[in-house]
């Protein structure tokens, strides 16, 4: 069974920076790409990046809102996916979504963690 | 960047009544869509990828339609359990955006 558990959520202030960490497990994880989706208190879900998998060198892409401040990145040895968050703003509070993509095609995604909440507020 | 625009963004319905969410994309995204539910408190689930493929376990009153810049999601017979926000999202190319989001309301 697909498992992904998100962590590292909490409070921090604007202009801070917090990493989020994501276990996975139930599956090949350096097979698969991986994305962060957030959404904010009461609206809608916002694709936040993305990391391919190891057969495409695990690159990276990232929505214009987050590029720059924020970086994907994973430890295949130990299942872990990653979102380092710099030069955080208020508009950056959300729930933050791990998410697994299909093995194939258009790499669509099938899976999502529970999520983990960060605020950003002074 | 390719922007998604869903209709209506709320709907309000009875059980067994038939539903169609419409996703407008603005530019054409072949058939690179896909549709989530979303229930209050938690994650969101994949209903349908490509366009009209279901998901694995996902109720067969669920059904997608559409290509270019136009797509449907329909639920035939609307059940107690089907009421929650719907998205879609297309993934054309980078960056990957979703919709605004449909709300599924009890009448």
């Amino acid at each position: 069974e697909v498992q992904l558990v998100e962590s590292g959520g909490g409070l921090v202030q604007p202009g801070g920076s917090l990493r989020l960490s994501c276990a996975a497990s139930g599956f090949t994880f350096s097979d698969h790409y991986m994305d962060w989706v957030r959404q904010a208190p009461g609206k809608g879900l916002e694709w936040v990046g993305r990391t391919r998998n190891k057969a495409k060198s695990y690159t990276t892409e990232y929505a214009a809102s987050v590029k720059g401040r924020f970086t994907i990145s994973r430890d295949a040895s130990q299942n872990s996916l990653y979102l380092q968050m710099n030069s955080l703003k208020a508009e950056d509070t959300a729930v933050y979504y791990c998410t697994r993509s299909f093995l194939s095609g258009k790499n669509y995604i099938d899976s999502w963690g529970q999520g983990t909440l960060v605020t950003v507020s002074s | 960047d390719i922007q998604l625009t869903q209709s209506p963004s709320f709907l309000s319905a009875s059980v067994g009544d038939r539903v169609t969410i419409t996703c407008r994309a603005s530019q054409g995204i072949s058939s690179f869509l896909a549709w989530f539910q979303q229930k209050p408190g938690k994650a969101p689930k994949l209903l349908i990828f490509a366009a009209s493929t279901l998901q694995s376990g996902v109720p067969s009153r669920f059904s997608g339609s559409g290509s270019g810049t136009e797509f449907t999601l329909t639920v035939s017979s609307l059940q107690p359990e089907d009421f929650a926000t719907y998205y879609c999202q297309h993934l054309n190319s980078y960056p990957l955006t979703f919709g605004g989001g449909t709300k599924v309301e009890i009448k």
